[in-house]
């Protein structure tokens, strides 16, 4: 089952563009993680939110954590090519020790 | 600092052959995942370890078995491999015992095809 559904599945878009990655859940999570993932490697982790409501700022990428703490976004604003990647939200329920891992955003940044 | 390996990075098998995937960190984190990554699916896990000499069934455990005899090491086994185990499998680590929150740290990954 999964509980974490990520919209859209693809972006492509052209350099200096914005754009709004989704991250959606009907489980409440005790904090949420951004990861992004370049062909070949493995996920890297862009930014932790705990706090329902709580944005954080990571140059131009911004995240927030929904205030029921269901849901978050990354809002990329003037999208560039080295912004191409596959973006994965993770939320962790408790302290379970373990992630579940949404569906992924594919995004390709076009020069 | 290497952190987390992986190896091999790439292999193919035939249907009912078995194998072992090494994953290796020198963090010296306690906890230890073995995730599968498919297309439109994420990342699923497999099996876990919160420490040397425990393993836990993940989210897809079926056709795989696990070992954490050194906190090091946390080894991922096919017994029979099949098709459906085509995939890339990654490898995670992280560091505390008591608090949440903590990130992942993930190997690079390894490509297994099976025909």
């Amino acid at each position: 089952t999964q509980l974490l559904e990520q919209s859209p599945q693809f972006l492509s878009i052209q350099e200096g563009e914005n754009l709004t990655v989704y991250c959606n859940s009907s489980s409440v999570f005790s904090s949420l993680q951004w990861y992004r993932q370049e062909p070949g490697e493995g996920p890297v982790l862009l930014v932790t939110v705990v706090t329902g409501g709580e944005v954080k700022k990571l140059k131009r990428l911004t995240f927030q954590f929904g205030d029921a703490r269901k849901d978050s976004s990354l809002h990329i604003t003037a999208a560039q090519p080295g912004d191409t990647g596959l973006y994965l939200c993770a939320g962790e329920k408790g302290a379970t020790n373990k992630l579940i891992f949404g569906t992924g955003t594919l995004l390709a940044v076009q020069p | 600092n290497a952190g987390v390996t992986q190896t091999p990075k790439f292999r193919v098998l035939k249907t009912g052959q078995s194998m072992t995937l090494l994953c290796a960190q020198d963090m010296n984190h306690e906890y230890m995942y073995w995730y599968r990554q498919d297309p439109g699916m994420g990342l699923r896990l497999i099996h876990y370890s919160v420490g040397e000499g425990t393993t836990a069934k993940g989210e897809v455990p079926d056709g795989y078995n696990v070992s954490r005899l050194k906190k090091q090491n946390f080894l991922l086994g096919l017994e029979s491999a099949a098709p459906s185990q085509t995939s890339v499998y990654f490898c995670a680590s992280r560091q505390d015992r008591v608090r949440s929150n903590q990130p992942q740290h993930f190997g690079d990954g390894t490509r297994l095809s099976i025909l």
